[in-house]
């Protein structure tokens, strides 16, 4: 099977940095996807990573070791409206998405 | 970009009742789509993988039996869980991919409460 881990739950204060790491064991790699869900809500898509390095998009940035299984997302500038879910999922060999149990990103006034 | 669809959006059934879900491509062909379970405060669930005219693939632990998936064309497929039970009670969401596309597209979900 697959192993993701993330942390569970992080908070922050409004209009800091929050960097949610995320490493990985998996059978082969095809990319790794970050994902933000609001409660009751399907995930949207911030980043798919899948060479080594940073990914820069806005307030959100990515980045990937392949061979650490490592991976972080940085969110900037935090704002209340950024409170949600956060999801790494990887693309292993079978391309059946596998994600991780999210980490809960809660920012404060 | 490319737009998924569920419906419905909230369902109520009573135990022993079946319900289906429909998961609609609206601007691209998907060849793939999947459908996944998620409990409260976990993660999503991959419970099976369905391509377009064939049968879906169910992952371990899922009864292919219960829940029934049928990709019958590009843009639709759909799960209908039969003989619905409380534990069935569950955020559903599907997610649609074409063959040259590494991304997977997220439908908004569905929320089905058995009771």
């Amino acid at each position: 099977g697959q192993n993701i881990d993330q942390p569970t739950e992080m908070t922050a204060t409004e209009g800091a940095i929050v960097q949610i790491n995320c490493t990985y064991q998996t059978s082969g790699f095809n990319g790794l996807f970050w994902y933000q869900q609001h409660a009751g809500e399907a995930p949207t898509f911030l980043s798919y990573n899948v060479l080594d390095g940073l990914e820069e998009k806005g307030r959100f940035s990515s980045f990937l070791s392949r061979s650490k299984g490592y991976s972080y997302l940085l969110l900037k500038e935090l704002q209340m409206k950024d409170s949600a879910s956060y999801l790494c999922a990887v693309l292993p060999n079978d391309y059946k998405l596998s994600f991780g149990a999210g980490t809960t990103v809660t920012v404060r006034a | 970009g490319a737009v998924v669809s569920q419906h419905p959006s909230r369902v109520i059934c009573k135990s022993g009742t079946s319900v289906k879900i429909e998961c609609r491509s609206l601007d691209f062909q998907a060849t793939t789509m999947f459908w996944y379970r998620q409990f409260p405060k976990q993660s999503l669930m991959l419970m099976a993988t369905s391509n377009e005219g064939s049968k879906a693939t169910y992952e371990q632990g899922v009864e292919k039996d219960k829940f029934l998936i049928n990709h019958a064309s590009l843009t639709l497929s759909t799960l209908t869980v039969t003989s619905a039970h409380p534990e069935d009670s569950s955020f559903y969401i599907c997610s649609a991919k074409d063959t040259d596309d590494h991304e997977q597209y997220f439908g908004p979900g569905t929320r089905l409460t058995v009771t």
